[in-house]
């Protein structure tokens, strides 16, 4: 039974570029959380997904981000016109339905690098 | 939205001696306290977590108390070993804004000696 799945693992991008970030959640699982944890800091939340609906975004910045869980295929976390300050890790973890006080499962992290 | 501190930001203890990280949560309707420990450059580890109808759970060497009235929950580690080496993280589930997103304190850094 695979973890949750983040791809790329790291990425590497100059300001202005677009960034993608995908992730697999668990299997079975169809509930998505996305975290930014910044340099030597704690989590964030930025964004809570199920299949095809956004739940919470209250996390995420205004502009330039942007998130979506399709029916088909990996939630995808994006940034627009990167800036040196969305350098960081982005972590998603999954659950199995959203109730409440379930478990969070996090995957590897993607580490942003805004040259 | 839900607030959580964490105590202390870095803690060096001897191997064997017991380490405490103590956390104050702010919205009373929070009822789910996880603990996650992650290592440099890895991704966070659940090890224990508590929902509110407990006031305390044990694990082998890991135990995590809840205080609801005092809006604040401790994890507690005993004879610490050089692998318990890692940023303990502490959380709690907001109900506000619906779903089950999780408000992380900030970490604490902790070094166990030889």
């Amino acid at each position: 039974n695979a973890g949750v799945m983040q791809n790329p693992r790291h990425l590497v991008r100059r300001r202005g570029q677009e960034a993608r970030l995908r992730c697999s959640p668990m299997k079975g699982h169809s509930h998505v959380y996305w975290y930014r944890q910044l340099p030597e800091e704690g989590l964030k939340f930025m964004v809570y997904l199920q299949k095809e609906n956004i739940i919470d975004e209250s996390g995420m910045p205004k502009e330039r981000f942007s998130a979506e869980f399709p029916k088909e295929g990996p939630s995808i976390l994006r940034i627009q016109q990167v800036v040196r300050g969305d350098s960081a890790a982005y972590f998603c973890a999954s659950s199995p339905t959203g109730r409440l006080g379930e478990t969070q499962y996090f995957g590897p992290g993607t580490r942003l690098l805004v040259l | 939205g839900e607030n959580v501190e964490q105590h202390p930001s870095t803690l060096s203890v001897q191997e064997g001696d017991s380490a405490v990280i103590k956390c104050t949560y702010s919205d009373s309707a929070s009822n789910y306290f996880p603990w996650y420990k992650q290592e440099l450059g890895k991704r966070p580890q659940l090890i224990i977590d508590i929902r509110s109808n407990v006031g305390e759970k044990k694990d082998q060497r890991i135990a995590v108390t809840l205080n609801k009235t005092a809006k604040h929950f401790s994890l507690h580690i005993t004879e610490t070993q050089p692998e318990d080496s890692a940023v303990y993280f502490c959380a709690a589930s907001a109900v506000t804004g619906g779903g089950n997103k999780l408000t992380f304190g900030t970490g604490t850094q902790l070094k166990v000696e030889l």
